[in-house]
């Protein structure tokens, strides 16, 4: 069986800040693990994802995620956050690529000025 | 890139009524498309994954009665929420895969639906 928790439900930074959401995966197989941001009624869009290759990932908008297996986290950072940075972000793992995706319960970032 | 459109965008009902909620690969042959519920500020749950041409595969708990799922070509599938009634009022998200080598490691996602059941 697979899971994804989402320490934090909800985390507010000022713009400018670095940005860190955290994600612990549990996994009988290797995982692939994935970040996706989701914008209020909006599909989702794919922001990184590890498939076993380097643990540290480097996404879109600046994003990234480093891969720990000893620690079996995925934590999500950014170095400054931008306002249209604010969304919902969702932690997911699966066995295989992209099959039977299982996602975490979402961390709503908010971003002031 | 791979695109997924998902179509309509919002749609409201009177209970009893069904709708169909359609998912389209634009730019690729999908093998696989998968369909997700959410719920007001939750998580996506996967209600089931369907191959072309064949039955689709629901997840534990989702009615197949209820929920139809047509996957009848590479580039179509489609939801039809039969007999609708406003517990079933929710955004409804596709995602497809492909097969292809440089497709096959990554999902893409329809912008979603949301149901309203009145």
């Amino acid at each position: 069986a697979q899971s994804v928790t989402q320490l934090d439900s909800h985390v507010s930074v000022s713009e400018g800040t670095p940005v860190l959401l955290r994600c612990n995966y549990s996994s009988s197989y290797s995982p692939s693990l994935f970040w996706y941001v989701q914008h209020p009624n909006k599909g989702l869009q794919l922001l990184l994802k590890y498939t076993s290759a380097a643990t540290l990932v480097k996404g879109i908008n600046g994003f990234e995620a480093e891969f720990k297996k000893s620690e079996t986290s995925f934590h999500l950072t950014k170095p400054s956050a931008h306002m249209s940075d604010a969304a919902e972000y969702f932690c997911v793992v699966s066995r295989t690529g992209f099959q039977k995706l299982v996602f975490g319960t979402g961390t709503r970032l908010l971003v002031s000025p | 890139g791979a695109v997924v459109s998902q179509h309509p965008s919002w749609v409201i009902c009177k209970s009893g009524t069904s709708v169909k909620i359609e998912c389209r690969s634009l730019d690729f042959q999908a093998t696989t498309m998968f369909w997700y519920r959410q719920f007001p500020k939750q998580s996506l749950m996967l209600m089931a994954t369907s191959n072309e041409g064949s039955k689709a595969t629901y997840e534990q708990g989702v009615e197949k009665d209820k929920f139809l799922i047509n996957h009848a070509s590479l580039t179509l599938s489609t939801l039809t929420v039969t007999s609708a009634h406003p517990e079933d009022s929710s955004f409804y998200i596709c995602s497809a895969s492909s097969s292809a080598v440089v497709l096959n490691t990554e999902a893409f996602f329809g912008q979603g639906t949301r149901l309203t059941v009145v």
